[in-house]
């Protein structure tokens, strides 16, 4: 059972317009979420996170929203760049155990 | 500073060999986690160490999947009687400590391709 799930494989934006990514999850024991960017042939690195006792989180450009009663976060990007091309992994934890549990991740393209 | 490392960067095997991948932490980090990634997929969780100890292997999906960390510091992910569906990319993290709120830092992964 996928418990976080990414519904978008792709997703393309020109450069300078907003970049809306979403997530929806289904357990609703999960308190932290994160979200995480890959480039081919590297690990996946920290972005943002958000505590479930929030429902924003900003960090320059990123923003994290957080909807409990839909079980729905969704990360914005504004203004897009096209080094913000990546794949973009949102992920989520329950009781601060470290475990994570991700979505399939959804490909960003940034058109010049 | 250096930052996790996996070695090897691709290993390809045959079906039924076993397999070790290693993985070395950033220095002082209490915490690491394995994860296996299937093409098209999100990081998988396997197993977590807390210190030398396995705080959680709820992930590892068999018992031919095996991970140590004796000293604490580096640690190894054994396969035994690989399978085809043992193809992956495996990952590794560490974190100053075995908390959800403590960034893990991945390392660049191993290719494991089983022929």
């Amino acid at each position: 059972d996928q418990q976080v799930k990414q519904n978008s494989p792709s997703l393309s934006v020109q450069e300078g317009r907003i970049s809306i990514l979403n997530c929806d999850y289904t357990n609703s024991m999960f308190d932290y979420f994160l979200w995480y960017k890959k480039y081919p042939a590297e690990g996946p690195t920290f972005l943002i996170s958000i505590s479930s006792i929030k429902d924003k989180n900003e960090d320059g450009r990123f923003t994290v929203f957080l909807n409990k009663s839909a079980k729905h976060l969704s990360l914005h990007i504004v203004p897009s760049q096209p080094g913000d091309s990546a794949v973009y992994f949102c992920a989520a934890s329950s009781g601060n155990t470290g475990k994570l549990i991700f979505g399939q991740g959804t490909t960003l393209q940034v058109k010049p | 500073g250096a930052g996790v490392s996996q070695t090897p960067s691709n290993k390809v095997t045959e079906k039924g060999k076993y397999v070790e991948l290693r993985c070395d932490p950033i220095s002082g980090h209490t915490a690491l986690y394995w994860y296996r990634q299937s093409l098209g997929q999100g990081p998988e969780f396997l197993i977590y160490f807390q210190g030398t100890g396995a705080a959680d292997d709820s992930g590892l999906p068999n018992d031919r999947f095996f991970a140590v960390r004796p000293e604490g510091s580096v640690s190894t992910l054994k396969i035994q009687r690989t399978e085809r569906g043992d193809s992956a990319v495996y990952l590794c993290a560490s974190s100053l400590q075995g908390s959800s709120y403590n960034e893990q830092f991945f390392g660049p992964g191993t290719r494991l391709t089983v022929l």
